[in-house]
């Protein structure tokens, strides 16, 4: 019953580091996201994925790289970290249809000094 | 593009009372509609969603949403509130040739005893 696990679920970062968020679904899901959520803007897409070894960017993928090497998992990079990346990264999973919900992590709250 | 408008912030409501969240979308064609509710450190769980058919949608812990085409609204409904409905609800929109969706501000709900 895990569902979508992200790792870590807290980090701080000083500005130019480098980290890896890790997303985990044992769904069998075809389609994976990462969203970023910020105080009154909800929830915006920063990259996803329709299938294994493919990535696409969302609403704001500035700063941000993406991999699917194995269709279970989603990592989301940030090279060079930067203050206004502070915020807290979701990740979300879905079967392959449009009209299918989407399944959510518990999220990484991401501090950058 | 599609987008989706929650107009109410904040709403603070008694135990026992109503509830009423609006939410107004802009896309061209036949929408697909969610609600989705967020608790305070938690990801976000599905509360129900529309496709198609009947236009008065029943979800999870007692809340139901209606689709007014007309109005360009899905506006989300409980009849008596629970201390435990206190949290971050969003309205998300999708599409029929889109993988992505787009989600409101979000709207928090405060319930006082």
């Amino acid at each position: 019953n895990a569902g979508v696990t992200q790792t870590p679920k807290f980090r701080v970062l000083k500005t130019g580091q480098s980290m890896t968020l890790l997303c985990a679904q044992d769904m069998n899901h075809e389609y994976m996201y990462w969203y970023r959520q910020d105080p009154g803007m909800g929830l915006r897409l920063i990259h996803y994925s329709v299938g294994e070894g493919t990535t696409a960017k969302g609403e704001v993928p500035d700063g941000y790289n993406v991999s699917r090497l194995k269709k279970q998992n989603f990592l989301l990079g940030l090279e060079s970290a930067a203050p206004s990346q502070t915020s807290v990264y979701f990740c979300a999973s879905e079967r392959q249809a449009s009209n299918q919900p989407q399944h959510f992590g518990d999220g990484t709250r991401l501090s950058i000094l | 593009a599609q987008s989706v408008t929650q107009p109410d912030i904040h709403i603070t409501v008694s135990e026992g009372a109503s509830l009423e969240l609006r939410c107004n979308y802009s896309y061209g064609a036949t929408p697909y509609l969610f609600w989705y509710v967020q608790s305070p450190g938690q990801g976000l769980q599905l509360l129900l969603k529309y496709f198609s058919g009947d236009t008065l949608v029943q979800g999870i812990k007692g809340f139901e949403a209606e689709f007014k085409r007309s109005q360009s609204s899905f506006n989300l409904r409980k009849p008596s509130v629970h201390w435990s409905d206190a949290a971050e609800y969003f309205c998300a929109v999708g599409s029929s040739n889109d993988y992505k969706l787009s989600f409101g501000a979000g709207t928090t709900v405060t319930v006082r005893a």
